[in-house]
């Protein structure tokens, strides 16, 4: 299996509070992404980053900011959380051309709940 | 830009009987292409993938893909399936082009029954 970890693997939280999400990867892949996953729409790319310091919005950024200060952490962030934001959130990884493989690896999830 | 369609949201099968998953992608550039599978309280993982050459893919768990390009179509298939089957697919297609950023359809509810 594919050395990534997600913390914590699950929390409820009060609206308006702040909320980081935390993707860890021991596998030195260059691509990290944070998707969202509700019933009925699937897996939502919200920040995806292509290397240390390099992070590009997906479909449903609005209300979440993400840094990568170092290859192997990716962390997500909710500046206030609504309950919109309610979901289970999955972080990705891929090392893209690398080796000629191109699927992504995902973590466990993490389940959060905004009251 | 790219989309996929799982068109069935739900698939309700017998045990020991084949199964077909339908994905149709739309894209204006050569594609990746790739199944993934997950069960309860899981992330995902992959099923199989297709990046080119022979367009009969076969993956893990005696699951099988066929890519059809003039189709648009990525089938998932499996000739006898097991409760253990039981899970959510999904479907996803990526550009060759190097962004490496996949669309992945709304997913397909896999039930097997005794």
């Amino acid at each position: 299996d594919a050395g990534i970890t997600q913390s914590p693997r699950h929390k409820v939280t009060e609206t308006g509070t702040p909320v980081t999400l935390r993707c860890h990867q021991t596998e030195n892949h260059r691509y990290m992404y944070w998707y969202r996953q509700d019933p009925g729409h699937g897996l939502r790319l919200i920040h995806y980053s292509y290397g240390v310091k390099d992070t590009d919005k997906g479909e449903v950024s609005d209300g979440y900011s993400v840094s990568r200060s170092k290859t192997e952490d990716f962390l997500l962030t909710l500046e206030s959380a609504t309950s919109s934001q309610t979901s289970v959130y999955f972080c990705a990884i891929s090392p893209g051309s690398a080796g000629g493989s191109y699927e992504q690896y995902f973590g466990p999830g993490t389940r959060l709940t905004v009251t | 830009a790219q989309s996929v369609t799982q068109l069935d949201s739900q698939v309700p099968v017998f045990e020991e009987a084949p199964v077909e998953l339908r994905c149709n992608y739309s894209s204006s550039v050569s594609v990746y292409l790739f199944w993934y599978v997950q069960y309860p309280n899981q992330g995902l993982q992959l099923l199989l993938k297709y990046l080119s050459g022979s367009t009969l893919v076969k993956g893990i768990n005696g699951f099988e893909a066929e890519f059809n390009k003039s189709q648009t179509s990525f089938h998932l298939r499996k000739p006898s399936v097991h409760i253990s089957d039981t899970a959510e697919y999904f479907c996803a297609v990526s550009g060759t082009g190097g962004s490496y950023i996949p669309t992945f359809g709304r997913g397909t509810s896999l039930i097997v029954h005794p």
